[in-house]
């Protein structure tokens, strides 16, 4: 069974600066992929960056960047220079194969409210 | 791009009501997810299906029910409604070929028990 933390229920930061979002995984699979999501108050979820499992680098998506550390089983996201719109609920996702299934099984953390403060 | 589209965005209903809910998944997305997030939860797993055949469930009740048509698209039918119904309903797609794992999800459906 996949298990994902997320142990910070919020967090603030200031504006432009950069802040750390936490995320610890545990699966017994070979093969996974990390996700973050966010949320904004509106409901959608949004994706942000994606990690697999066999990538040695760090993924990178314009402001966002995932600290990837698989011995330690974390996968952290960065957000560097804060914005007030980036406030918002943002989840840690895992993603494995169901074997035969053709499907993924999704495994959410608990989330991550962080807001920008001006 | 095409993105997943789920209707209607807002469903009002009153306890033991009937509602239904559709997905439209995006093109050539052999799978199909919905989900259940309830007020300041995580999303949490229904049922997926995977070329119209359901490929694993979740905590769905036995309440609730889905299918994918053969157009791909996709209904979660949810009867007797409870006040604890009450949540964001997602539908998320993905291609099994060649995918990293990723489920595009749409904008979701908020149902309200009243």
């Amino acid at each position: 069974a996949q298990k994902i933390t997320q142990t910070q229920p919020g967090m603030f930061v200031q504006e432009k600066e950069a802040v750390t979002l936490d995320c610890t995984y545990d699966t017994s699979d070979q093969s996974y992929g990390l996700f973050w999501y966010k949320q904004p108050s509106s409901g959608e979820m949004i994706f942000l960056i994606y990690q697999g499992s066999y990538d040695e680098q760090n993924a990178t998506e314009g402001r966002y960047s995932l600290n990837f550390q698989k011995a330690r089983k974390s996968a952290n996201l960065v957000i560097s220079a804060s914005q007030l719109g980036d406030s918002a609920m943002y989840f840690c996702a895992m993603s494995a194969a169901i074997s035969g299934a053709g499907s993924y099984q999704l495994t959410f953390g608990k989330g991550t409210k962080l807001s920008v403060i001006p | 791009a095409a993105g997943v589209i789920q209707s209607p965005r807002h469903l009002i209903k009153e306890k033991r009501e009937t509602a239904t809910l559709k997905c439209y998944p995006i093109p050539r997305h052999d799978t199909v997810y919905w989900y259940q997030q309830g007020p300041g939860q995580d999303p949490q797993f229904l049922i997926s299906f995977y070329e119209k055949m359901q490929s694993d469930k979740g905590s769905i009740p036995d309440r609730f029910s889905a299918q994918q048509f053969s157009d791909y698209h996709s209904e979660l039918n949810m009867s007797s409604l409870e006040l604890g119904d009450s949540a964001l309903y997602f539908c998320a797609s993905s291609r099994t070929q060649g995918a990293t794992g990723e489920l595009f999800f749409g904008e979701g459906s908020r149902l309200t028990v009243l």
